[in-house]
């Protein structure tokens, strides 16, 4: 599996927008990208998934460039509730196995 | 609806002992997967199922641990003879199982603590 590598902690303010980048050098043809969030006490939660180009939907947008090395995970007008950690990950979602790293600390701020 | 739940939400056991973790996965999905997470780290893979066979149990980290899904629904990790780095949450996900997109919903864990 693809190894990624993110930023350790991030923090923004109410109202902006956040952008987490996520490198893969290695990512392979059939590998996907896949976002999750989790809160404290809670098991991670899909925020969305992508293969190439841009994602969107009614929490986030993904940014994939042509040679999909990375992505960029964008968070529209954050608020406190999104503070979160966010993983990234890539894989053949069919290989089953998942491989999470540790994650980007998002803190959001008043 | 309902999601993955995972019982119990607690566990203190003391060392030596041997405990069971329960995982009631989405009606219909058919793979279903074990992690343990760690303070402050990423979950860690454990082992996947597909239906009721174990299709990668690379993530086991000895023979101590042993996970079952004998009707391809419900699943049972179990770990013998615990020790004190057992301590961690156990996360179990499931998902429909398909090529492509395949989204793994996830429950909310299970707090082991080993004394």
């Amino acid at each position: 599996l693809a190894k990624t590598t993110q930023p350790i902690s991030m923090d923004s303010y109410e109202g902006q927008e956040v952008n987490i980048t996520c490198s893969h050098n290695n990512i392979a043809t059939n590998d996907y990208i896949t976002w999750y969030q989790q809160f404290p006490s809670q098991g991670p939660r899909f925020i969305i998934q992508g293969y190439k180009t841009k994602v969107t939907n009614e929490v986030a947008s993904l940014f994939i460039p042509a040679d999909r090395k990375s992505s960029t995970l964008s968070l529209p007008r954050v608020s406190l509730s999104d503070t979160a950690v966010y993983y990234c990950l890539v894989g053949d979602t069919f290989a089953g196995k998942s491989t999470f790293g540790d994650g980007t600390t998002l803190t959001v701020k008043p | 609806g309902a999601g993955v739940s995972q019982t119990p939400s607690n566990k203190v056991t003391e060392k030596g002992k041997y405990v069971e973790l329960r995982c009631d996965p989405i009606s219909g999905h058919t793979a279903l997967y074990w992690y343990r997470q760690s303070l402050g780290q990423g979950p860690e893979f454990l082992i996947y199922f597909q239906g009721t066979g174990a299709a990668d149990d690379s993530g086991l980290p000895n023979d101590r641990f042993f996970a079952v899904r004998p009707e391809g629904s419900v699943s049972t990790l179990k770990i013998q003879r615990t020790e004190r780095g057992d301590s961690a949450v156990y996360l179990c996900a499931s998902s429909l199982g398909r090529t492509g997109v395949d989204t793994q919903y996830f429950g909310p864990g299970t707090r082991l603590t080993v004394l």
